[in-house]
């Protein structure tokens, strides 16, 4: 059973419009959330992370916003350029295994000319 | 070399065969870390070691053997692999556990016929 949900496996968006990427979790224990990048043929690297005690985090184009009663996170790229076509993983640990991070599946983001 | 690098990108193999996936990292970090990607599957933690010393085996067969002769080099040990085994693995290192930010390889594509 998946404990991390990423229900869209595509998303395609504007360039200079808002991207907005989601990702559920259901296990209650999650306090700590992370967003990945992966360009083809490069492995994952890292964009921006979100404590529990926190609702937002943002650094330059990419907010993340997590909504704890509602177990959802949500990754806002604004404004989408091209190089921001890539996949996008959303992963989740707590503090009992926190070096164990729970993936989701991705989510593909095309950004269009 | 920068970052975590693997060798090979590419491997095909028999299900009777022996080979072993290489991972080294030039970050300086003293963990390091095994993921198995399935096709339309999540990312899925194999091996954890922190100063070299496994510290998470998530219920992985017998067939994956993992080695960590130093900080900056993991190996991953393949023997009577399934087809099923087909997948990209991606190594990634860290300094110290925890909630700190794991760097990951290019990964290793692999295919067992």
């Amino acid at each position: 059973d998946q404990q991390v949900k990423q229900n869209s496996p595509s998303l395609s968006v504007q360039e200079g419009r808002i991207s907005i990427l989601n990702c559920d979790y259901t296990n209650s224990m999650f306090d700590y959330f992370l967003w990945y990048k992966k360009y083809p043929a490069e492995g994952p690297t890292f964009l921006i992370s979100i404590s529990s005690i926190k609702d937002k985090n943002e650094d330059g184009r990419f907010t993340v916003f997590l909504n704890k009663s509602a177990k959802h996170l949500s990754l806002h790229i604004v404004p989408s350029q091209p190089g921001d076509s890539a996949v996008y993983f959303c992963a989740a640990s707590d503090p009992g295994t926190a070096s164990k991070l729970t993936f989701g599946t991705g989510t593909r983001l095309q950004v269009t000319l | 070399e920068t970052g975590v690098t693997q060798t090979p990108r590419h491997l095909v193999m028999g299900m009777t065969n022996k080979k072993s996936l290489k991972c080294e990292q030039h970050l300086g970090h003293n963990a390091m870390y095994w993921y198995k990607q399935s096709a339309k599957k999540p990312l899925e933690l194999m091996f954890v070691y922190s100063l070299e010393e496994r510290v998470e085996n998530n219920s992985v067969p017998s067939r994956f053997s993992p080695e960590c002769p130093n900080s900056s080099h993991l190996f991953l040990h393949l023997h009577t692999l399934q087809p099923e085994d087909s997948a990209l693995y991606l190594c990634a290192s860290s300094q110290g556990l925890g909630r700190n930010e794991q760097f990951f390889g290019p990964g290793t594509r692999l295919t067992v016929l």
